[in-house]
């Protein structure tokens, strides 16, 4: 069964980069895109970009552009979201999830990240 | 960039009621849409892919239906745990965006 697990919460600085990792269990990565959706406090569900680790493709949000950069370790099966430069309204809960044909699913957990100086 | 709209915001509604949620796109996007559940505290599930198509385990009181701009989901009898919030999500491309949500709320 594909699970995939995210790291725990981290409290930043502003403007101090922050790194969320999820790890995939039950599949292999290779074959697979992992895209990143975050989620501010009482607010809804806003897509950031996907990563395909089979052939290095990155897409980003237009809003992201420059501020986020996805990664894939497919040796530890770990997907990464760098998040530059944050400011306080980067505090969110931040998702990955497997994407495929345009569907996500499934979810990590989630990783709240509270940017505050 | 491709823009969803959802109505309503929010829904009161009772166990037993059948519902419908509404959701829109800013331009056609064939059946490239799909349903999510998200419960406080945890993560989106996913409902309904292609949007008419009932992802496995998911009860069949909840379908989809609609194909270029408009879509809906329905309940068609609410049962206590189906309270939470829904996203549509626009998957035409490979740019994706959500709906803001629907609340749907005990009366």
């Amino acid at each position: 069964q594909v699970q995939l697990v995210q790291s725990g919460a981290e409290v930043k600085k502003p403007g101090a980069s922050v790194k969320v990792s999820c790890r995939a269990s039950g599949y292999n990565y290779n074959n697979y895109v992992i895209t990143w959706v975050r989620q501010a406090p009482g607010q809804g569900l806003e897509w950031m970009g996907w990563n395909n680790a089979y052939n290095g493709n990155t897409k980003y949000a237009q809003q992201f552009q420059g501020r986020v950069n996805m990664t894939i370790d497919t040796s530890t099966s770990t997907a990464y979201m760098e998040l530059t430069s944050p400011r306080s309204d980067d505090t969110a809960v931040y998702f990955c999830a497997a994407l495929s044909r345009g569907v996500f699913d499934p979810w990590g957990q989630g990783t709240l990240v509270t940017v505050s100086s | 960039d491709i823009q969803m709209t959802q109505s309503p915001t929010s829904l009161p509604a009772s166990v037993g009621d059948r519902v419908t949620i509404t959701c829109r796109a800013s331009q056609t996007i064939s059946t490239y849409l799909n349903w999510y559940q998200q419960k406080p505290g945890s993560a989106p599930k996913l409902l309904i892919s292609a949007a008419s198509s009932l992802q496995r385990g998911v009860p069949s009181r909840f379908s989809g239906s609609g194909s270029g701009t408009d879509f809906t989901l329905t309940i068609s009898s609410l049962q206590p745990e189906d309270f939470a919030t829904y996203y549509c999500q626009q998957s035409y491309g490979s740019s994706y965006t959500f709906g803001p949500g629907t609340k749907l709320e005990i009366k």
